[in-house]
C-alpha cells in the first residue's frame, strides 16, 4: 500500500496563479483532511471531508477550495495564490470516524512558496 | 472555542525523562493525541487516550490526562537521540464532526 499520496513535494508560484495540490490514498479511508503547518503554529485545519461528496470547512478555510468526488482523492486548489499562503501542505486520512479514534495517516507534505 | 496549547521547545540530556505538556479547551473531546513529526516527514501517531482514561501507558511512553484541568501530559522514559523529533497534542471537540484540532508543537531536542 502507498498510503497517503501528495503530489507535488514542491512548488513555486507567483502571486495571482492558480494551482491544485492532489492527495489520495489507497486505504478506502472515508475521512480525509488538509491542513497547512506554519513555524510556531501548528498545523491548522484548512478542509475536511467525511465521505465522497461531502466536503467542510475547518479553522482556515479562506483562499481554498476542494472537492471530493471519489474517495480516493481529495485535491486542495489556490485559486490565486497568495504570499501569505507560502507554507508546508498535508494532507491525512483516516477510516474511523464518528465512534472510536480517529487516527490519521499523513502524507510526506507538499512545501508551496509564493513569490 | 477549540484551541490546543504546547511550549515550542525542550531541551532534555540523553537518558533523561522528558516530560511534554498541552492544554486544550474543549471539554466534550472524546480522544486526545499524540503525533511526532521527524524532519522533512509526515506526522506519526504515538498515541491517543479516551477521555474517561486518566494515564495510558506504551512501553517508554506514558500519557497523563487531567480533564478537570483539560491538561494532557507525554513523558518519554530514557530519552534516546531518536527521540529528537515535533511533538504534537491534538483534541478531537466532537467525535461526530471528525475534525482534529492540533497544537503548535514542542520540538524536543537531546543534550549529549
Amino acid at each position: 500500500n502507498a498510503g497517503v499520496t501528495q503530489t507535488p513535494k514542491f512548488q513555486v508560484l507567483k502571486t495571482g496563479q492558480s494551482m491544485t495540490l492532489q492527495c489520495a490514498q489507497d486505504m478506502n479511508h472515508e475521512y480525509m483532511s488538509w491542513y497547512r503547518q506554519d513555524p510556531g503554529m501548528g498545523l491548522r485545519l484548512i478542509h475536511y471531508s467525511v465521505g465522497a461528496g461531502i466536503t467542510d470547512q475547518g479553522e482556515v478555510p479562506n483562499g481554498y477550495n476542494v472537492s471530493r468526488s471519489t474517495t480516493e482523492d481529495f485535491p486542495l486548489r489556490l485559486l490565486s495564490a497568495a504570499p501569505s499562503q507560502t507554507s508546508v501542505y498535508f494532507c491525512a486520512s483516516s477510516y474511523d470516524h464518528g465512534s472510536g479514534a480517529n487516527v490519521l495517516t499523513f502524507g510526506a507534505g507538499s512545501r508551496l512558496t509564493v513569490l | 472555542g477549540e484551541d490546543v496549547e504546547q511550549s515550542l521547545f525542550l531541551s532534555v540530556r540523553e537518558g533523561d525523562s522528558s516530560v511534554i505538556n498541552c492544554t486544550y479547551t474543549d471539554s466534550s473531546s472524546t480522544y486526545l493525541y499524540w503525533y511526532k513529526q521527524e524532519p522533512g516527514a509526515g506526522l506519526q501517531l504515538l498515541t491517543y487516550i479516551f477521555s474517561n482514561m486518566d494515564m495510558k501507558q506504551d512501553q517508554r511512553l506514558t500519557v497523563l490526562l487531567n480533564k478537570k484541568d483539560k491538561h494532557l501530559s507525554l513523558r518519554i522514559a530514557d530519552t534516546q537521540t531518536g527521540d529528537s523529533a515535533i511533538y504534537f497534542c491534538a483534541e478531537e471537540p466532537d467525535s461526530s464532526a471528525s475534525k482534529i484540532i492540533f497544537g503548535s508543537g514542542t520540538r524536543l531536542s537531546i543534550r549529549p
